[in-house]
């Protein structure tokens, strides 16, 4: 079944950077594009960026620009997002899920299936 | 960006009976190339992952009970649980993927059981 997987847990000190890895099993992990959410706790969704998993091309949140990358690894199927200079701020779920076309130049679209999310945590 | 506000913040509807959440965004959603909306709801339990039930407004996705329903065009959006289930209690999202980036979610809506 079509299925995304992520990394597990991860507790960081303020300043550092962290670095979430999302494995996709069960469809073409090329054929689309690859959305990143995060969830602070007891908050909504906050879309964070997207990769293209065909041609590595990315669109940031003007929010997280500077400061996220977002990567992908096409002989395993695996995206990453890795998120620099951490603050007490950064502490949520974050999760990956598969979005639109990567044939598309846009790439809008809505979002299925999703990880199972990765706890970050940021604490001295 | 386009801003997507959710109505109400909660509500508590009893079992069976039906539970309307409304949508609002801050410019239309409607593609004039193709006549569709950029809209999708998605359902989220706690401690779980949001879960897709409605994409291009009112298309269910695959395995989503047909007492969920999407209805509206252009700014203004509902979504319809037509006889409320004890496993429908969650959080509500609305999502418009129409001007991206940055895709745009609403605030969510808590559903409970009265």
């Amino acid at each position: 079944q079509v299925q995304l997987v992520q990394s597990g847990a991860e507790v960081k000190k303020p300043g550092a950077s962290v670095k979430v890895s999302c494995r996709a099993s069960g469809y073409t992990f090329s054929d689309y594009y690859m959305e990143w959410v995060r969830q602070a706790p007891g908050q909504g969704l906050e879309w964070m960026g997207r990769i293209n998993a065909k041609s590595g091309g990315t669109q940031y949140a003007q929010k997280f620009q500077g400061r996220v990358t977002m990567t992908r690894d096409t002989y395993i199927n695996t995206a990453y997002m890795e998120v620099n200079s951490l603050t007490s701020d950064d502490t949520a779920v974050y999760y990956c899920a598969s979005g639109g076309d990567s044939r598309s130049p846009v790439g809008g679209s809505w979002y299925a299936p999703w990880g199972q999310g990765t706890p970050v945590t940021v604490s001295s | 960006d386009i801003v997507m506000t959710q109505s109400p913040d909660s509500l508590a509807v009893s079992l069976g009976e039906r539970a309307t959440i409304t949508c609002k965004s801050s410019q239309s959603v409607l593609s004039s190339s193709n006549n569709k909306n950029y809209l999708a709801w998605y359902q989220q339990k706690p401690g779980q992952p949001p879960k897709l039930l409605i994409y291009w407004a009112s298309t269910r996705g695959s395995g989503v009970p047909d007492r969920f329903s999407g209805s509206g065009s252009g700014t203004d959006f509902t979504l319809t649980i037509s006889s409320l289930q004890a496993e429908d209690v969650a959080v509500y999202y609305c999502q418009q993927y129409y001007s991206t980036p940055p895709d745009t979610f609403g605030q969510g809506t808590k559903l409970e059981i009265k």
